[in-house]
């Protein structure tokens, strides 16, 4: 049981260049999560998908697009990549709206940095 | 912006000593969670309370919720150079579509 895997673990891009963070979660969990961590901002959602088949809007969309593959898998994908995405992305997963279990769980994290 | 605020946003203690910190919210909630994040790495569930719970114990951790006042406590007793962190409060808002609102966190520092 890997729980949510994250790949890679780290990147660096260059502005304008594009990229997919993978995400993976073996616990049947229905939703799945994309954030993002910058040094005093705590963390901002970007995207997430309460269920398979569904993805909605964060706080943070701007420049992002999901794909919610199935199940399992979400991804993460940065068309043209900016210095401001500099970022650690994680990944995490849980039940579901009103389904157990109701903590999340998180991915290790992708360090992202644009130049 | 309906993030939750935790207060202090850091805290210094002597090892030994407890550590109490703080999570404010703004509407009503289904639970309200904490996570703990070691530099460098994800965040890792601790505890969660539902709305109908008043306090919740889990090993050297006790959380309180005050629906009254929105607002909730994480008590860290008999601290330990092991507990260094930052501490996050997220909450499951109702009707939030299954999103939780995270805090900016509290970096914790236990002196040994």
């Amino acid at each position: 049981n890997a729980g949510v895997t994250q790949t890679p673990k780290f990147q660096v891009l260059k502005t304008g260049q594009s990229m997919t963070l993978q995400c993976a979660q073996d616990m049947n969990h229905n939703s799945m999560y994309w954030y993002r961590q910058d040094p005093g901002m705590g963390l901002r959602l970007i995207y997430y998908s309460a269920s398979e088949g569904t993805t909605d809007k964060g706080e943070v969309p701007n420049g992002y697009n999901v794909s919610r593959l199935n199940k399992r898998e979400f991804s993460l994908r940065l068309e043209s990549a900016a210095p401001s995405q500099t970022s650690v992305y994680f990944c995490a997963s849980r039940g579901g709206s009103q389904l157990p279990p109701y903590e999340q769980y998180f991915g290790p994290g992708t360090r992202l940095t644009v130049t | 912006s309906q993030q939750g605020e935790e207060d202090p946003q850091a805290l210094s203690i002597q090892e030994g000593e407890n550590a109490t910190m703080n999570c404010s919210y703004k509407t009503s909630i289904n639970n309200l969670q904490w996570y703990r994040q070691n530099s460098g790495r994800g965040l890792v569930h601790l505890i969660l309370i539902r709305s109908n719970e008043r306090e919740k114990h889990s090993g050297r951790l006790r959380v309180t919720l005050d629906t009254s006042k929105k607002s909730s406590s994480l008590l860290i007793t008999a601290s330990r150079a092991a507990d260094t962190a930052s501490y996050f409060c997220a909450t499951d808002y109702t009707g939030a579509n299954s999103k939780l609102t995270f805090g900016k966190g509290i970096t914790l520092s236990v002196r040994p």
